[in-house]
C-alpha cells in the first residue's frame, strides 16, 4: 500500500516561479526522502529529512517536516525548465526496512 | 564508473514466457530492491534482499522470483504466472552499514508483453 500521498498530482508553473509539493503519510517514520524522476529514467535522491528535523535546505530545495501532522513539503525555488520531472516522497520506518513511495507529483516548468 | 546497471533497457515478451531482468551494482551495497512502476503511478516493492542468499517478498511478489547468489547481482524473473507484467521495472541498492538511508536507482527496464 502507498504510505505517502503527494499533492498536487500535477503542477504547471512558469520558469522562475517557486514550486511547492506536499506529501502526507500515515505511520511513524525514521526519515522522509524526496526523489526525482525524469521521464523513463530511474529515480535520483534529492534530500532526506529525519524525524527530529523540521526543515532542511539543499541548494534551491527546501524541505519541511511536520511529524504531528504527518506531512512534508518540498519547495523548489526559482524553477527552471530542467526541473520538469516527477517528484516522489518516500517514507522510511527505520531498522533498515524498505522505503514506501507515494504516487508522485508531475511538475512541468514552462520556459 | 560506479553505479547500478540494468539490462536490457527494453524487453518484449510473448505471453506464457518467463523473462529475467538483470541488475548489477558495484557500489558494495548490502541491500538490493526491485520495484514495479505503472504509468502515472508510484513505485511498488516486489522483492528485496539485505544479504546474499536471502530475500524477502514485498507488496506485489506474486508472479515474480529473485535470487541473490552474489552481493553485486539481484536478477528478477517475471514468470508466466504474472498476469499483467507490462510495466517499468526499477532496481535499487542501499548501503546498510553506517546508517545510510538513501537508495540508489538503476535506469530501469521497460517490459512489454506482446
Amino acid at each position: 500500500s502507498q504510505q505517502g500521498e503527494e499533492d498536487p498530482q500535477a503542477l504547471s508553473i512558469q520558469e522562475g516561479e517557486n514550486a511547492t509539493m506536499n506529501c502526507s503519510y500515515k505511520t511513524s517514520i525514521n526519515n522522509l526522502q524526496w526523489y526525482r524522476q525524469n521521464s523513463g529514467r530511474g529515480l535520483v535522491h534529492l534530500i532526506l529529512i529525519r524525524s527530529n528535523e523540521r526543515e532542511k535546505h539543499s541548494g534551491r530545495l527546501r524541505v519541511t517536516l511536520d511529524t504531528s501532522k504527518k506531512s512534508s513539503s518540498l519547495l523548489i525555488t526559482a524553477s527552471r525548465a530542467a526541473d520538469t520531472a516527477s517528484y516522489f516522497c518516500a517514507t522510511d520506518p527505520g531498522s533498515a526496512r524498505q522505503l514506501t513511495f507515494g504516487s508522485g507529483t508531475q511538475l512541468t516548468v514552462l520556459p | 564508473d560506479g553505479g547500478i546497471t540494468q539490462s536490457p533497457k527494453y524487453l518484449f515478451r510473448k505471453e506464457g514466457q518467463n523473462v529475467t531482468l538483470s541488475c548489477e551494482q558495484n557500489l558494495n551495497h548490502d541491500a538490493m530492491y526491485w520495484y514495479r512502476q505503472d504509468p502515472g503511478q508510484g513505485l511498488r516493492l516486489i522483492y528485496y534482499s539485505q544479504i546474499v542468499n536471502d530475500f524477502q517478498k514485498g507488496d506485489i511478489a506474486e508472479g515474480y522470483s529473485v535470487s541473490r547468489e552474489k552481493k553485486e547481482s539481484f536478477p528478477l524473473t517475471v514468470t508466466s504466472a504474472q498476469k499483467n507484467p507490462t510495466a517499468f521495472y526499477l532496481c535499487a541498492s542501499r548501503l546498510l552499514a553506517g546508517g545510510s538511508d538513501t537508495q540508489y536507482f538503476g535506469p530501469g527496464t521497460r517490459l512489454t508483453v506482446l
